[in-house]
């Protein structure tokens, strides 16, 4: 494994549902961030983990919003009763805590579309 | 409050061609790293290079170097000898010392390398 990746690459969903996505950062990093993208804009950060722990939620992160990341190496992003402002770019990103300049390697991405 | 600019939405630039992709950014802290990042189509943020505030020279990396211009508070990324696989949106973003947990975005510029 030499990238960060994630699950499933596409999800179409109706609104009201609740989807969850899965991301596997590389394994020895300990920092596991989520961004959102939306079309024609850059990525918005959503939360970050150190290990298991969330340390930081942004206000774009509904109560509809939920993170996990139980053991330190895989999280779960779960969307509930999800709305079509949703619809979006969910990007995963790990990076290694060794400094302030550590890099941050992106995941290929989750595509929600809500209908 | 981070900011970061790019006046540029688009770009249409011969191959071979060096191009210029400008990037402003704001921030009131002395201690901050800017990135580049490319997204190619298929979603993938990927990391081209770095420059921190204190660097005394301008970054390169391979046919992309940085041109930092730290009283202008300007970062513009500069790919020389471009190729038809530069062809991709590239984003400009920025991180703070005393924010070491998430990387502000741009809005990106979309560049276009013509045969």
């Amino acid at each position: 494994d030499t990238g960060v990746s994630q699950n499933p690459r596409h999800k179409i969903t109706k609104r009201g549902q609740n989807v969850t996505f899965r991301c596997d950062p590389i394994s020895e990093h300990n920092r596991l961030y989520w961004y959102r993208q939306t079309l024609g804009q850059g990525p918005e950060f959503l939360t970050y983990f150190q290990n298991e722990a969330q340390l930081e939620k942004s206000r774009l992160l509904s109560d509809r919003f939920s993170a996990e990341r139980p053991k330190g190496s895989f999280s779960t992003l779960e969307i509930q009763r999800t709305e079509q402002g949703d619809s979006a770019m969910y990007l995963c990103a790990s990076s290694l805590d060794q400094g302030i300049w550590f890099e941050q390697y992106f995941g290929p991405g989750t595509r929600l579309t809500v209908t | 409050a981070q900011k970061i600019t790019q006046t540029q939405p688009g770009m249409f630039v011969q191959e071979k061609e060096a191009v210029t992709l400008d990037c402003t950014y704001d921030t009131s802290d002395p201690s901050y790293g800017l990135f580049w990042y490319k997204q190619p189509s298929s979603g993938e943020m990927i990391f081209l290079i770095y420059q921190g505030s204190y660097d005394q020279q301008n970054a390169t990396e391979g046919r992309y170097s940085l041109n930092f211009q730290k009283a202008r508070k300007s970062a513009n990324l500069v790919i020389s000898a471009s190729q038809l696989g530069d062809s991709a949106m590239y984003f400009c973003a920025m991180r703070e010392e005393n924010r070491d947990d998430k990387i502000i975005f741009g809005k990106g510029t979309r560049l276009h390398i013509l045969p």
